[in-house]
């Protein structure tokens, strides 16, 4: 396994769009979690799942976001009615679980709406 | 609300010196404090973590310090080389497994 793999690396979309990004973590990881991150910022957290069980999902996470994780591997972030302030990484990590706090990310989904 | 910041957002250091970055956190009920390392273009990598009943931890080349009475929190790094130019981010966990970022700070390491 080479880690969390996020998929496109890019994605320009015109305001308004629906906009759909995967993330495959590390194979035996049960967290799930996304960031969002603007040049200059630390990543804000966004959602967090447990196997398929999403845990917690922050106030930034208008209704236009969605994300799932249906059988526990692979997870999608959904933006519906993109709008420009969007435009910035999405980052997905994964862990193990008890004891670990080391979640290892992947290289993140660039969007920008146009 | 939940807060994390840093004293500076940029630190330059002579390649060999030790670096020291500090952070401010505002959560006393964090259970694990972390350091993360984030190179351009990448997502950040985890670096050492500690967790709220210790004060301090070492790893290979960085130590980290916590410091619960004025919620203070530095990574150092001895014998800083070229590879360690990147932002450093602290980070806090709390027992839900959500982990709050910092804004960063940039290490700039001369040669």
């Amino acid at each position: 396994d080479t880690g969390v793999s996020q998929d496109p690396r890019h994605k320009i979309t015109k305001r308004g769009q629906n906009v759909t990004f995967r993330c495959d973590p590390i194979s035996e990881h049960n967290r799930l979690y996304w960031y969002r991150q603007t040049l200059g910022q630390g990543p804000e957290f966004l959602t967090y799942f447990q196997n398929e069980a999403q845990l917690e999902k922050s106030r930034l996470l208008s209704d236009r976001f969605s994300a799932e994780r249906p059988k526990g591997s692979f997870s999608t972030l959904e933006i519906q009615r993109t709008e420009q302030g969007d435009s910035a990484m999405y980052l997905c990590a994964s862990s193990s679980g008890v004891g670990s706090t080391e979640a290892f990310f992947g290289q993140g989904t660039r969007l920008t709406v146009v | 609300g939940e807060s994390v910041g840093l004293h500076l957002p940029t630190l330059s250091v002579q390649e060999g010196d030790n670096s020291i970055i500090n952070c401010a956190y505002s959560n006393s009920a964090s259970d694990y404090f972390i350091w993360y390392k984030q190179e351009s273009g990448k997502g950040p990598q985890f670096i050492i973590d500690i967790r709220s009943n210790m004060d301090k931890r070492q790893g290979q080349r960085v130590t980290v310090l916590l410091n619960k009475t004025v919620k203070h929190l530095s990574l150092q790094i001895a014998a800083t080389q070229p590879g360690d130019s990147a932002v450093y981010f602290c980070a806090e966990r709390d027992r839900g497994f959500k982990t709050i970022f910092g804004a960063g700070t940039r290490l700039f390491v001369k040669a």
